[in-house]
């Protein structure tokens, strides 16, 4: 089963509003998350990671993490069509030397 | 743009017929991760590398798959006797050195075996 669970597995804001991502993982091992988003038909690309609880922004996004309950969340103000992708949350151990455990992610549409 | 480099891109192949992928990671990463994406986005984690020595891999793997990552050549993945639940995106992807590094994908190669 799963050990990174998203939601919601789909997501349609209009632009310029706000998107809400979520992400739980069920490993208590892990200390690091990262968000990647994947467009149709490319690669992967990480938006952003964190380790440290509290809260964490670079542009229109912010990441939040909650160690305690090994749950983080994604949010995008200002929607643009473009950030129209999937987005995967993926987390992992020190122990584990990098591999990811990736959610099912989360498929977000902005209409313009 | 990665620099994590895939071939092919697509790849056709029978029930039974073996499918081979390459991959070349970005310069100076030591670290390459193989992911299988299957049709519902769901990620499995294959096999990881550390220069050219298996650091894990699953059983699925051990059991049907060749994967190599020798020096100064792509490194490889390839599937012995292709089944139709083996049709999914593979994705190479290849980090520095350590857990918290960032890891890069390549863009993939999508398998469908008819």
């Amino acid at each position: 089963q799963q050990k990174v669970q998203q939601s919601p597995e789909s997501l349609i804001v209009p632009e310029g509003g706000m998107a809400s991502l979520n992400c739980t993982s069920s490993d208590r091992n892990v200390d690091y998350f990262w968000w990647y988003r994947q467009h149709s038909g490319k690669s992967p690309k990480m938006l952003m990671s964190i380790f440290s609880n509290g809260e964490k922004e670079e542009g229109r996004f912010t990441v939040h993490l909650n160690k305690a309950s090994l749950h983080t969340s994604l949010h995008i103000r200002d929607s643009q069509p473009s950030d129209s992708a999937l987005y995967l949350c993926a987390a992992n151990r020190g122990s584990a030397l990098g591999r990811l455990h990736f959610g099912a992610g989360t498929q977000l549409i902005v209409i313009p | 743009n990665s620099k994590v480099i895939q071939t092919p891109r697509y790849l056709v192949k029978g029930q039974g017929q073996k499918a081979k992928m390459r991959c070349i990671p970005e310069k100076g990463h030591p670290v390459v991760f193989w992911y299988q994406q299957n049709k519902n986005n769901e990620f499995k984690f294959l096999i990881n590398f550390q220069n050219q020595e298996v650091l894990q891999q699953i059983d699925m793997t051990e059991k049907r798959f060749s994967a190599e990552c020798p020096s100064n050549s792509p490194c490889s993945l390839e599937i012995q006797s292709s089944e139709a639940g083996d049709s999914a995106l593979y994705l190479c992807a290849s980090s520095g050195q350590g857990a918290h590094t960032e890891v890069f994908f390549g863009k993939g190669t999508r398998l469908t075996v008819v």
